[in-house]
């Protein structure tokens, strides 16, 4: 596709169940990022890879979540045991290059909305 | 570390009248700055960017922004505003060298009323 592709756009998961959230970056885009976005909230960054090497995790708020990118395109995040803090929209984005490189543009998918009850 | 603050979660114009969405950062290195804008049930685009260029940056739609770093701002304008500018707008700030990432402000929803 032309954009970013995310799915499923909505996710209703019960308190402890595991959730997979997908994001199909542009093709070609060699960069991609995960941001968290809570109600009312500005994006927060959860990581970040460069092709399939995941430099940057900084952001994730704990151990049971965890993102892949095993061939450097299609991502992967995964929560594990979910809790109700976990509600929030999960944007992809992806980038031609580093930031540096395209000025700091980025791609954004129009985010997988999740509910934790 | 880097942060922005975007005073004003809601804004509301009349059609024609001037927009101004403020935003203020704090970095300790030279800021690149962003707005990006999040059209209902679609993703954020770039409006426009500072990259350490013109202090005054043109964007889409008819947006322009002015970076004044004396006053760590870089606020959002449009002249005449348009029903169709009615959207969530986010300011963000990055250095783009070290972590490959945009801090974003909270956001501020735009309303434009006939």
């Amino acid at each position: 596709g032309a954009g970013v592709s995310q799915s499923p756009r909505y996710k209703v998961a019960k308190r402890g169940q595991d959730v997979a959230l997908r994001c199909d970056p542009i093709s070609g885009h060699v960069s991609l990022f995960w941001y968290q976005q809570a109600l009312g909230q500005g994006p927060e960054f959860l990581t970040y890879f460069q092709n399939e090497a995941q430099l940057d995790k900084s952001g994730l708020p704990s151990d049971r979540f965890f993102a892949e990118r095993p061939e450097g395109s299609v991502s992967t995040l995964k929560i594990q045991r979910t809790q109700q803090e976990d509600s929030a929209v999960y944007l992809c984005a992806s980038s031609l290059e580093w930031l540096a490189q395209t000025g700091g543009e980025l791609f954004f998918g129009e985010g997988s909305r999740l509910t934790v009850l | 570390a880097q942060s922005v603050t975007q005073l004003g979660s809601h804004v509301s114009v009349s059609e024609g009248a001037l927009v101004l969405l403020r935003c203020n950062y704090s970095s300790s290195v030279p800021p690149y700055l962003f707005w990006y804008v999040q059209y209902p049930n679609q993703g954020l685009q770039l409006l426009l960017k500072y990259t350490s260029a013109a202090t005054l940056v043109k964007g889409i739609n008819g947006f322009e922004a002015e970076f004044k770093k004396s006053e760590t701002s870089f606020h959002l304008t449009k002249p005449s505003a348009h029903m169709s500018d009615a959207a969530e707008y986010f300011c963000a700030v990055s250095d783009l060298q070290g972590a490959q990432k945009l801090v974003f402000g909270q956001g501020t929803r735009l309303t434009i009323n006939p």
